[in-house]
């Protein structure tokens, strides 16, 4: 059973669009991250959030955090090309240092 | 900062050799460390928490005696691959916790691609 179920899985969109990525489960957790990969490379962290109701932006991508704790989304607005990677939510449970991830979602963005 | 290195990048062994792979944290120090592999198109999955000073503990179903870990120090981590079968190639990549900026954050390294022929 996937802890934290991400969704979609796959995501194909012209750029200028925008689009959202979900990231939801039963658990509460302490905070939740968010990390861009591309391929053969490791993830590199976009943002962190902890608080409940919790909303950051970073240029184009805002970032919500649910209130209960137990959901993310992440929005991109006009997504463009330099935006494709795989996006992954990844959440670290109350008193627990390690993270459990989502199972990713593959944005391509099509100039 | 929060940079961590991984070493080698890729590595091709045949099968039956063991291999290493290094990660370091090389701005911070890093008491815990992690240890993930990652089948292509796929998430990450945790084989192991290394912990400075004493026994890694490992996930559900990973072999502790085929996927050795040893973090000496406080910004040195080792996973050994050892007796290397051709299932055992896949991305692996770690990650570290800088304790001095958050809880819960992780850093990751840029990965080693194992091919075992």
């Amino acid at each position: 059973t996937q802890l934290l179920e991400q969704s979609p899985q796959f995501l194909s969109i012209q750029e200028g669009e925008n689009l959202t990525v979900y990231c939801n489960s039963s658990s509460v957790f302490s905070s939740l991250q968010w990390y861009r990969q591309e391929p053969g490379e490791g993830p590199v962290l976009l943002v962190t959030v902890v608080t409940g109701g919790e909303v950051k932006k970073l240029k184009r991508l805002t970032f919500q955090f649910g209130d209960a704790r137990k959901d993310s989304s992440l929005h991109i607005t006009a997504a463009q090309p330099g935006d494709t990677g795989l996006y992954l939510c990844a959440g670290a449970k109350v008193g627990g240092s390690r993270l459990t991830f989502g199972e990713g979602t593959q944005l391509t963005v099509n100039p | 900062g929060a940079v961590v290195s991984q070493h080698p990048s890729w590595v091709i062994c045949k099968s039956g050799t063991s291999v290493k792979i290094e990660c370091r944290s090389l701005d911070f120090q890093a008491t815990t460390m992690f240890w993930y592999r990652q089948f292509p198109k796929q998430s990450l999955m945790l084989m192991a928490t290394s912990n400075e000073g004493s026994k890694a503990t490992y996930e559900q179903g990973v072999e502790k005696d085929k996927f050795l870990i040893n973090h000496a120090s406080l910004t040195l981590s080792t996973l050994t691959v050892t007796s290397a079968h051709p299932e055992d190639s896949s991305f692996y990549i770690c990650s570290a916790r800088d304790e001095g900026r958050g809880l819960y954050e992780q850093y990751f390294g840029p990965g080693t691609r194992l091919t075992v022929t």
